[in-house]
């Protein structure tokens, strides 16, 4: 079974442009998650997407939004981007764990994006 | 609001030692899950465990082994007989219940490992 992919590997752009990050699931996972993972820090919530909505939001601006197809592939969107988005965006994917947070989660090799 | 601390943010050990990665938690909750992921330098994350808050039993895998004391809220995570390969960032990570969909993980701030050899 193929595992999370996501592209692109790196990326750069400057402030104020806007960035899409792209995402497959693992064969069979129809939720995706995503991270955010400054320098030297743990990852961060941004995201989760379940049958195509958002169902779960991190304290992150509106300005990140994202979609999920009908594959359960997604993408994360980032406008008006600020230096402080610089960091390695990690997608996760994983089956529906109902109320008990169980799931474990899938991750992809994650995103690198600087902004200058 | 639920927490996660790694207080050590790095460490050096040579080959064949024993390592202890320390993880504490703080949550409202009963019911939880805690979990170690692995991140390597290519990035992605490598699950490793996943306990939830009703199982206190120590686990052993291979040189792996954890000890869970909800007594502390404590999560650690011990490597025998170190070896290069378990180079890496180790991240605890807490999940509580969240939605109908899936999980939320809190993340502590990751121990980086160094293994000499």
């Amino acid at each position: 079974e193929t595992g999370v992919t996501q592209s692109p590997t790196h990326l750069i752009k400057t402030r104020g442009q806007q960035v899409t990050l792209r995402c497959s699931s693992q064969s069979g996972h129809n939720t995706v998650s995503w991270y955010q993972q400054a320098l030297g820090q743990g990852p961060q919530f941004i995201f989760q997407y379940y049958r195509e909505e958002e169902n779960g939001r991190g304290n992150f601006p509106p300005r990140f939004s994202g979609l999920q197809f009908p594959n359960y592939s997604s993408e994360l969107n980032v406008n008006a981007l600020e230096l402080d988005d610089s960091a390695l965006y990690l997608c996760a994917s994983s089956l529906p764990g109902g109320y008990s947070g169980a799931n474990v989660l899938t991750f992809g090799a994650g995103s690198r994006l600087t902004v200058l | 609001a639920q927490k996660v601390t790694q207080a050590q943010t790095e460490i050096s050990v040579v080959e064949k030692e024993d390592v202890t990665l320390d993880c504490v938690y703080e949550t409202r909750d009963t019911t939880y899950y805690l979990f170690w992921y692995k991140q390597p330098p290519s990035g992605e994350l490598v699950f490793l465990i996943r306990r939830n808050s009703f199982d206190e039993q120590n686990e052993i895998s291979g040189r792996y082994s954890w000890n869970f004391q909800k007594s502390t809220s404590s999560f650690n995570f011990t490597i025998t007989a170190s070896q290069v390969v378990d180079s890496a960032v180790y991240f605890c990570a807490l999940s509580e219940p969240y939605n109908n969909a899936g999980n939320m993980l809190t993340f502590g701030g990751g121990t980086r490992l160094m293994v000499k050899p």
